[in-house]
Parts: C-alpha cells; structure tokens; sequence
C-alpha cells in the first residue's frame, strides 16, 4: 500500500451514462497525476496538477473528460457519455515537490463500459 | 517526444536463471527512470527508480542500471522464482511537452511480460 487511493476499485457502466472517480494522494504530496491503461498497453498520461491548479492536459484527455483537484488535495475524474472504448484503468498517482521526482500509484480504478 | 520501448513483450524461463530486462527511450532528457511491476488486474508497484545522476540501483535480487546516452535501461533480476511472474514496466520521468517548462510525466513501455516456470 503506496497510500494513494482510489475509489471506486471497479465501476461498470452503460454506454453513455456519466462516471467520476476519485483519488486520494498522500496527504503531503502536491503534485498529482492522472494516467489510463488499456489491455495489453503501458499506462499513458491524461493530466497533471500542482496543488489545485492543472498545469498539463494530454491530447488524450477528450472534452467528455474533466479533472478538478478544488483545494490541492483529492482529485476526481469525470467522463461524460462514455464510450466502450473508455474502458481502461484509470491510475492516479502522487509525489511532493522536488526531491526524487518519485510518483507513487494508487491500486487503480477499473472502467467497463457496457 | 519521449518513446519508451521495451522487447521482447513476453518472457518465460525457468526457476532459477538470472535474467535481463531492457528498455529503450528516446529522448535522453530524463529526471529518473523508474521500473514497476504489475500483477494481472493489479496498480503498479515501485521496484526501483534510478536518478539522471546514478547508473545503477539494487534492491534485494533487483538491480537496474541507467545508461542515458545510449538511451538504455536494464533490470536484472538475479535467481529468478515463480513469484517473480508479472509484468515488468519501464517508465522515463520527463518533461511532459516542449512548452511545458518544469512539468513533468511518465512515459511508459508497454511492458515484458514475465513468467518463471517451476
């Protein structure tokens, strides 16, 4: 246990209807990182914030997702009408400021769009 | 733009043998690089991170070394066990994009697929 975590573990939903997770970094951890992971692939970068603020946003991250961090500390990711190709790992991940660079992963949520 | 790459994707060998991981990136301006493991529907766990700085790293049976001008990483895993059987990922932290100054991310490998027959 890392002490990033994340909730729900696992969600199943039909296409279309809305999702949103959560993630809850370590508590002194500013920097927070949101990545997804389809079968058989490495995880990929969705998005990035430093306290509340997102600084980065991949291509990836489609306008039927949005992230907010409102006072630096949980995270949560929405989508809006999913699609069956949303269906993934979702993975957040946590580090301080400077020192390392280290992320630290929570156990993940999995996505399954019916 | 950072591209990690990891071959072969799959990997079986017997209880015992020490073996060799490799990871190839692209673009040698890295902060760390770090390898994970991953069990089948499972997060990822931390095995080792190597600074830009260092060229090697040792835990236990584990021991990566970083050689950033030839773009290359290697995770050795001496006395291989059953328990060793996961998938082994490679990910090098840098910048996320050309515009985006001190902001920074993970690039990941698609994996090496261990299994350690008994």
């Amino acid at each position: 246990d890392t002490g990033v975590s994340q909730n729900p573990r696992h969600k199943i939903t039909k296409r279309g209807q809305n999702v949103t997770f959560r993630c809850d970094p370590i508590s002194e951890h500013n920097r927070l990182y949101w990545y997804r992971q389809t079968l058989g692939q490495g995880p990929e970068f969705l998005t990035y914030f430093q306290n509340e603020a997102q600084l980065e946003k991949s291509r990836l991250l489609s306008d039927r997702f949005s992230a907010e961090r409102p006072k630096g500390s949980f995270s949560t990711l929405e989508i809006q009408r999913t699609e069956q190709g949303d269906s993934a790992m979702y993975l957040c991940a946590s580090r301080p400021g400077g020192g390392t660079y280290e992320q630290y992963f929570g156990p993940g949520t999995r996505l399954t769009v019916t | 733009k950072q591209e990690v790459t990891q071959i072969p994707a799959a990997l079986s060998v017997p209880e015992g043998e020490n073996l060799v991981l490799n990871c190839s990136f692209t673009d040698s301006a890295i902060y760390n690089l770090q390898w994970f493991r991953q069990d089948p529907g499972k997060g990822l766990t931390s095995l080792l991170l190597i600074q830009s700085s260092q060229r090697e790293q040792t835990s236990g049976r584990l021991n990566a070394s970083l050689d950033k001008s030839s773009g290359r990483s290697t995770l050795y895993i001496a006395a291989s066990q059953p328990g060793d059987s996961a998938t082994y990922l490679c990910a090098a932290h840098s910048r996320a994009s050309r515009e985006s100054g001190a902001n920074s991310k993970l690039t990941f490998g698609k994996g090496i697929t261990l299994s350690v027959r008994p």
